[in-house]
């Protein structure tokens, strides 16, 4: 069984630009929430998806987006990076089918610096 | 909109009981986990309760009480390894059942 993944585990950018994540979710779980978590602060809830589609989403903006694809990895996009966007951004998979959806998987997370 | 509360601090010595507590303010509670996170790791989950109570696994125990909006987390016998910062997180129906996390408190464990 292969846990949950993230890439790049590092990453610089500027500010303005657009970031990729990326996540594989752990096997046979169809459902991955993305969160973002400042130094010395807890994860923030950034949004869900389930079954490529969006199912949830924290107090974020536009800005934020993600997709979901039919092997269930998943994707958050970032645009127009500012300085406070810089943090670990973790994602967690679950099995949204019917196993315990209360536990959630987590990767090790990208962590993002924007200069 | 949602608040969860935690000492942001906790010093215990090896061997020792300690008590992590969490109180919360949410419209659409579901349900409260914890999370244990190591330095530079991933959250790993530890437990859950949706129903007031105590559940045990192992030297961990949670208890949540729905009506005083309060739970804690309860680590026995104490190890270095348990060094850590633990998060509570509310599962709630606003966000579509998904969890919010409270800031989290950093246990260090003392020889």
């Amino acid at each position: 069984e292969t846990g949950v993944t993230q890439s790049p585990t590092h990453l610089i950018k500027t500010r303005g630009q657009q970031v990729t994540l990326r996540c594989s979710s752990q096997s046979g779980h169809n459902t991955v929430s993305w969160y973002q978590q400042a130094l010395g602060q807890g994860p923030q809830f950034i949004f869900q998806y389930y079954r490529e589609e969006e199912n949830g989403r924290g107090n974020f903006p536009p800005r934020f987006s993600g997709l979901q694809f039919p092997n269930y990895s998943s994707e958050l996009n970032v645009n127009a990076l500012e300085l406070d966007d810089s943090a670990l951004y973790l994602c967690a998979s679950v099995d949204g089918g019917g196993g315990s959806y209360n536990e959630q998987f987590f990767g090790p997370g990208t962590r993002l610096t924007v200069l | 909109g949602q608040s969860l509360e935690q000492p942001s601090e906790v010093t215990a010595v090896e061997g020792a009981i300690v008590q992590i507590n969490c109180t919360y303010q949410t419209s659409g509670f579901y349900g409260l986990s914890w999370y244990q996170q190591h330095d530079g790791g991933a959250p790993t989950f530890l437990s859950y309760n949706a129903l007031d109570g105590l559940e045990e696994t192992g030297r961990f125990s949670s208890f949540l009480s729905r009506s005083d909006s309060y739970g804690y987390l309860l680590l026995q016998e104490l190890q270095m390894k348990d060094s850590a910062s633990y998060f509570c997180a509310v599962r709630d129906l606003d966000y579509g059942q998904n969890f919010v996390f409270g800031p989290g408190t950093r246990l260090s464990v003392l020889p």
